[in-house]
């Protein structure tokens, strides 16, 4: 069984661009998590798509988005970059939503902003 | 807040040599699970063990095991046999009310041949 997909694995973009990365779940994994991880503040969540509907969501500005579509598959969108805003995007899959479920990482995507 | 504590940010370990890793962490709930994470330099972030809170029996999975205290909440992760492969950041992460994980700062484990 294939694993989680992330797509782009590396972004440049520079401050004040948008950005859109994508994730691919295991095939039959319909949740969908979203993860922000730098050297200063670690690993941090930011938002859990189930069945198109976002159910949780962290601490994050409104600049970051998400949207999970029919087949499993999320995007996440970044506008307005900021330089803090470089980090390795991590996504995860999970059968089904909520604090019991294996969560299966995906490589990740690298995004620098310049 | 739940919040998670890795105190010890490196540890070093002699190949074949054991470690403990440990982990505290601060939650309101009752019932949850808690994860060991690994992430090698390869960024892939990688399942080591997982723990159901309500079972009082410690998990194990091959050369690693868990020594889970609920009421101190205190969650430390055993590597026994130390092999090189095991070189990584670990990652404590109970799972979150509502589904999230929550990660600790790691510890950086280096394995000496």
């Amino acid at each position: 069984k294939a694993g989680v997909t992330q797509t782009p694995r590396y972004l440049i973009k520079t401050r004040g661009q948008q950005v859109t990365l994508s994730c691919s779940p295991i095939s039959g994994h319909r949740s969908v998590s979203w993860y922000q991880q730098t050297p200063g503040q670690g690993l941090q969540f930011l938002f859990e798509y189930f069945s198109e509907t976002q159910r949780n969501k962290g601490n994050f500005p409104g600049r970051f988005s998400g949207r999970q579509f029919s087949n499993s598959r999320s995007e996440m969108n970044v506008s307005t970059l900021e330089l803090g805003d470089s980090a390795l995007y991590l996504c995860a899959s999970s059968l089904v939503a909520g604090p019991y479920n294996e969560q299966f990482f995906g490589p990740g995507t690298r995004l620098t902003v310049l | 807040a739940q919040t998670v504590t890795q105190s010890q940010p490196e540890m070093s370990v002699q190949e074949a040599e054991t470690v403990t890793l440990s982990c505290t962490y601060d939650t309101s709930e009752s019932d949850y699970y808690l994860f060991w994470y690994k992430q090698p330099p390869s960024r892939q972030m990688i399942l080591v063990i997982r723990q159901e809170a309500y079972k009082q029996q410690n998990a194990t999975e091959n050369r690693f095991s868990v020594n889970f205290q609920k009421a101190a909440k205190s969650f430390s992760l055993k590597i026994s046999d130390s092999q090189l492969g095991d070189a990584a950041m670990y990652f404590c992460a109970p799972g979150g009310s509502q589904g999230n994980l929550i990660f600790g700062k790691g510890t950086k484990l280096s394995v000496k041949p």
